[in-house]
């Protein structure tokens, strides 16, 4: 079956770096989405990977290794602001995106 | 760039009447969009994928017959949820895909949260 799996929660301090992990395990590959939601909002995108690798945003990163089926994303800087849920999800061969569950990320002063 | 609307943000509706949510990309146009549905904490669940001038793609276990959709145009697709219950309350929230490529990202609406009484 398909799967994806992400810490439920985690916690940081402001000011901080943090690294959400994710496993997915699909139907064939074709990338994998870092999704940020705040609370009764609507997911915004953050990252798209496909190849191995780091790719660098601002303070935001994202981790591929498509060997392993292991992505992570890394906040630097904490803010208060980025207190949210960070979604995962792993598009399959079929290109439909297999969502994660979700990690609340708390940050504290 | 890649702005999605939807319309309304929220509504609130008696048992039995349909409710019809609107879902707009503003500045580029979506040969595909998506309509998800989330249950507080919990993750988005695909509903159906809308496809401009065809008939919408179902998921699993989704009536096809209470949430009808039409993709009329390449700027909008309509969820309308017919014969509304309490059960149907959920916070429903649309995509749009930004280009012709599968992997093209998808860009979120701010959502709808639907209350049934």
């Amino acid at each position: 079956g398909q799967n994806i799996d992400q810490p439920t929660e985690m916690t940081a301090t402001e000011g901080a770096i943090v690294q959400i992990n994710c496993t997915y395990q699909t139907s064939g590959f074709n990338g994998l989405f870092w999704y940020q939601q705040h609370a009764g909002e609507a997911p915004t995108f953050l990252s798209y990977n496909v190849l191995d690798g780091l790719e660098e945003k601002g303070r935001f990163s994202s981790f591929l290794s498509r060997s392993k089926g292991y992505s992570y994303l890394l906040l630097k800087e904490l803010q208060m602001k980025d207190s949210a849920s960070y979604l995962c999800a792993a598009m399959d061969s079929n290109y439909q995106l297999i969502w994660g569950a979700g990690t609340k990320l708390i940050i504290k002063p | 760039g890649a702005v999605v609307s939807q319309h309304p943000s929220w509504v609130i509706c008696k048992s039995g009447t349909s409710v019809k949510i609107e879902c707009r990309s503003l500045d580029f146009q979506a040969t595909t969009m998506f309509w998800y549905r989330q249950f507080p904490k919990q993750s988005l669940m695909l509903m159906a994928t809308s496809n401009e001038g065809s008939k919408a793609t179902y998921e699993q276990g989704v009536e096809k017959d209470k949430f009808l959709i039409n993709h009329a145009s390449l700027t909008l697709s309509t969820l309308t949820v017919t014969s509304a219950h309490p059960e149907d309350s959920s916070f429903y929230i649309c995509s749009a895909r930004t280009g012709l490529a599968d992997t093209d990202t998808q860009y979120f609406g701010p959502g709808t949260r639907l209350t049934v009484l």
